[in-house]
């Protein structure tokens, strides 16, 4: 029971540059989470936007959440080769016994 | 240090030999849950437990069991293990199935 899915599934940027990757779903949620996964190990929440919410800040990242489009965007800024890996975001339905549900990802690849 | 601790890292068995996954958190969170990943598939949910004797299935939970007998672990067991369950596991914790989680370094699991 996918809800989230990302887009683009793979992006590969210059070290500077910003990086987009953009996350639809389907029902309506309590909230997403953003998640990165550095190759073959655990994931790391990143941020977490309340469906109340229209965007919000951690550092170089941004997130926006249009509730009305059922979607979300990730902005990465200035990034860096460190940023190399796979970003996932986590929808939590609003209604059900539907627990927190994982897209596939984008795999991002930030050449120095 | 508040952490998802899972064991083993690596796992090579055959096909038919019991096996058991075992995870534990030190953060005192309600919520636990097994989750596979797998090549373009993404993360997907084996079972999932929303308190100690709860316990219910996610996404894809045959050929899978779980226990909660206490709140720190949730281990994941395989009673009978095929080569179709030859995947990368992540065991996570939360306060709650709509909050942030915290995920273990992984399990990888191949079955011959």
């Amino acid at each position: 029971s996918q809800q989230g899915e990302e887009d683009p599934q793979a992006l590969s940027i210059q070290e500077g540059e910003n990086a987009t990757m953009n996350c639809s779903y389907k029902t309506s949620i309590n909230n997403l989470q953003w998640y990165r996964q550095n190759s073959g190990r655990g994931l790391v929440h990143l941020i977490l936007i309340r469906s109340n919410e229209r965007e919000k800040h951690s550092g170089r990242l941004r997130v926006t959440l249009d509730t009305s489009k059922k979607s979300s965007s990730l902005l990465i800024t200035a990034s860096r080769a460190a940023d190399t890996a796979s970003y996932f975001c986590a929808t939590a339905p609003s209604s059900g016994n539907t627990p927190l549900v994982f897209g596939k990802g984008t795999r991002l690849s930030v050449i120095a | 240090e508040a952490q998802v601790t899972q064991n083993p890292r690596y796992l090579i068995t055959v096909t038919g030999k019991k096996l058991t996954v075992t995870c534990s958190q030190n953060m005192n969170h309600e919520y636990m849950s097994w989750y596979r990943q797998d090549p373009g598939l993404g993360l997907r949910q084996i079972y999932y437990s929303m308190n100690v004797e709860v316990t219910d299935k996610g996404d894809v939970p045959e050929g899978y069991k779980v226990s909660r007998k206490e709140k720190r672990n949730f281990p994941l067991i395989l009673e009978s293990p095929s080569p179709n369950q030859t995947s990368l596991y992540f065991c996570a914790s939360s306060f709650d199935d709509r909050n942030i989680q915290y995920f273990g370094a992984g399990t990888r699991l191949s079955v011959l």
